[in-house]
């Protein structure tokens, strides 16, 4: 029992590349999230997803695509990375409390 | 427009108690209270939650008044493994809602 899994734990970009974050989790939950933290600040949520097959924006979208790929995936897609999307990327899942991953530490240059 | 206020940051010596307060002024009948840690740069984690009964595990007590508007996490016992960000959620139970954080109450333990 992982938990919630996220891939890869570090990233560095290149201005302009593309990457994909994954996440799953092996608790059944419906719901999943995808925040990002800046250094010194709170979390913020990009995207969520209530259940298989549905996606919302949260507070912070922009620049962000995702995929609730089955009910154990929910991947976050950064098309066209900018230096202003450093940050570190936190996936979670619920059911009623949420659980959340490692995290992925990106850094764009 | 937050559901959640708390103190920016509380200091609390450590073996004392430490009382982190929670206003949730208009939380809405079928709203839980969450309470989750984060300590340093880990992902946060899940302490405790009420509807309107206090509650104890062992980790924390959830105090929450009799007219839900504002509650108080309890740690018993601080120790310095307890410095962290703590952050106050109102959600429904199964509550597949935008789950958001606020910015929470940096608690320091005092040696």
């Amino acid at each position: 029992n992982a938990g919630v899994t996220q891939t890869p734990k570090f990233q560095v970009l290149k201005t302009g590349q593309s990457m994909t974050l994954q996440c799953a989790q092996d608790m059944n939950h419906n719901s999943m999230y995808w925040y990002r933290q800046d250094p010194g600040m709170g979390l913020r949520l990009i995207y969520y997803s209530a259940s298989e097959g549905t996606t919302d924006k949260g507070e912070v979208p922009n620049g962000y695509n995702v995929s609730r790929l089955n009910k154990r995936e929910f991947s976050l897609r950064l098309e066209s990375a900018a230096p202003s999307q450093t940050s570190v990327y936190f996936c979670a899942s619920s059911r009623r409390e949420a659980f959340f991953g490692q995290g992925t530490r990106l850094t764009v240059v | 427009d937050a559901k959640t206020t708390q103190p920016t940051s509380m200091d609390c010596a450590e073996g004392r108690a430490a009382n982190l307060p929670c206003n949730h002024s208009t939380i809405s009948g079928n709203e839980y209270v969450y309470w989750y840690r984060q300590i340093h740069s880990q992902g946060p984690q899940y302490i405790i939650h009420g509807l309107k009964n206090n509650e104890t595990n062992e980790m924390a007590s959830l105090i929450i008044t009799e007219d839900r508007k504002s509650s108080t996490l309890i740690l018993p016992h601080a120790t310095l493994r307890d410095t962290a960000v703590y952050y106050c959620i109102v959600n429904p139970d199964f509550g597949n809602e935008k789950l958001t954080f606020g910015t929470g109450t940096r608690l320091t333990i005092i040696p």
